[in-house]
């Protein structure tokens, strides 16, 4: 079964730092991923996806950026954070064939201070 | 326009009652697919149910079922028999088949609170 591993869970960031998450699934090739943000309280905001290694697709404009460099890994940057980018990310990948569900990452909350 | 509406910010039940969570949903899309998700305070995303745009029958899961109104376009949790350890919040998501590229598209949630 796939499992999507997230890391790290707590990062507390000054603004117009760098930033880099990682996730990396273990159990399926060529997942489908996704990064969405939370923000307090709120639903899920996607933020990329990707169907392939080097293929990301933005969802929505913003100072962060996604690449796919592994069919497994999936990261999460940006070059300088703003206050606004603190929230709760969650990686996740499609599920193995005949689980119809969405596999969720364990999540890094992230506050921009 | 938002594609999934959770209606109910809030909601709290008695433990070993029943509790229905709404969420209805907008698509023009033939194919498509309903999520139920519950949250915990750790944060992690817990699949919980799973309801096709084609399936005949309504989606049910142990103590968890899902009341599929295609016509209305609403997609209903059902907890029965309410656990203390059910208190989370609850995401209803939707994937869109053919146009949508299968991406999830999540509803604003639902906090469950079940008091003993």
């Amino acid at each position: 079964s796939q499992t999507i591993h997230q890391w790290p869970a707590t990062l507390v960031q000054p603004v117009g730092s760098p930033l880099s998450l990682e996730c990396t699934v273990e159990g399926t090739s060529n997942p489908n991923l996704y990064w969405y943000r939370q923000a307090a309280g709120r639903g899920l905001q996607l933020l990329f996806y990707s169907v392939g290694i080097g293929q990301i697709s933005s969802e929505v404009p913003q100072n962060l950026s996604a690449s796919r460099p592994q069919d497994r890994q999936f990261i999460l940057s940006s070059k300088k954070l703003l206050l606004s980018d603190s929230g709760f990310y969650l990686c996740a990948g499609r599920g193995d064939r005949g689980h119809r569900g969405y596999t969720f990452g364990s999540g890094t909350r992230l506050t921009v201070v | 326009a938002q594609k999934i509406t959770q209606t109910q910010p809030g909601m709290f039940v008695q433990e070993k009652e029943a509790v229905t969570l709404d969420c209805t949903y907008d698509t023009s899309d033939p194919s498509y697919g309903l999520f139920w998700y519950k949250q915990p305070s750790s944060g992690e995303m817990i699949f919980l149910i799973y309801q096709g745009s084609y399936d005949q029958q309504n989606a049910t899961e142990g103590r968890y079922s899902l009341n599929f109104q295609k016509a209305r376009k609403s997609a209903n949790l059902v907890i029965s028999a309410s656990q203390l350890g059910d208190s989370a919040m609850y995401f209803c998501a939707m994937r869109e088949g053919l146009r949508g590229s299968y991406i999830p598209t999540f509803g604003r949630g639902t906090s469950l609170i079940v008091h003993p």
